[in-house]
């Protein structure tokens, strides 16, 4: 199973949005809406942030949204801030009990 | 509160065996699926495997590079799961985190990882 498409790094200054893609295939982000992102600080454990494609947790600002469409998710950071500044990564269940991770993408809030 | 805790990381020969521990805390564990995740240092998030819950007949599924050398098993009576890591290669090495896995099919809660390196 390949891993998901992720841009490695993505930018925006304070208070602005900015867009994170995860690209799959019809066998995993296509298929099933099962896609999920996590925040991660350095040194830190993930953080689920985005489950269902679209759904927030208790707790996760609603700045904090995602998307699909045919086999990209996106995950959009609105009214940045610098506590926002982390690695996230997108996952997608891939049919046959398999799960599969996008490589990252690291953020910057310039 | 949910609580994950890992434990058993360290240095091993490659081809050696490790077992790694997860006790858990603040929820039912006997029905929950729990999964294991690594991070190989300065890289991304991969998957190992999972354990279904009792009701969901508590079997388990592996990612390709560790099915047949991982096995995941777990403690009722302890609240724990565990990894039983065989026949080690370098490339295993990385910071392995326990996590809990929702019935919407995301790692709903992690531990904070232990550190696994194989290395001569």
């Amino acid at each position: 199973q390949s891993a998901l498409t992720q841009p490695p790094s993505a930018s925006g200054s304070p208070g602005q949005s900015v867009t994170i893609s995860c690209t799959g295939t019809s066998s995993d982000v296509g298929g099933y809406n099962y896609v999920s992102w996590y925040q991660q600080h350095p040194d830190k454990a993930p953080k689920l942030m985005i489950y269902e494609v679209s759904k927030r947790p208790s707790g996760v600002p609603d700045r904090f949204s995602g998307s699909k469409s045919g086999n990209t998710a996106s995950l959009t950071v609105s009214g940045l801030q610098a506590e926002d500044e982390a690695d996230y990564y997108c996952t997608s269940y891939a049919g046959s009990n398999n799960e599969v991770f996008g490589g990252g993408t690291k953020l910057t809030v310039l | 509160e949910v609580q994950l805790v890992e434990s058993g990381g360290g240095l091993v020969e490659p081809g050696g065996s490790l077992r790694l521990s997860c006790a858990a805390s603040g929820f039912t564990f006997s029905n929950v699926w729990m999964s294991w995740v690594r991070q190989a240092p300065g890289k991304g998030l991969e998957w190992v495997g999972r354990l279904k819950g009792k009701t969901d007949g508590g079997t388990t599924d592996y990612a390709a590079p560790v099915k047949g050398r991982f096995t995941i098993s777990s403690d009722d009576s302890k609240n724990t799961v565990y990894l039983q890591m065989n026949s080690l290669k370098t490339e295993d090495t990385a910071v392995y985190y326990c996590t809990k896995y929702s019935t919407t099919w995301s790692f709903d809660y992690w531990g904070q990882g232990t550190l696994v390196t194989v290395s001569s």
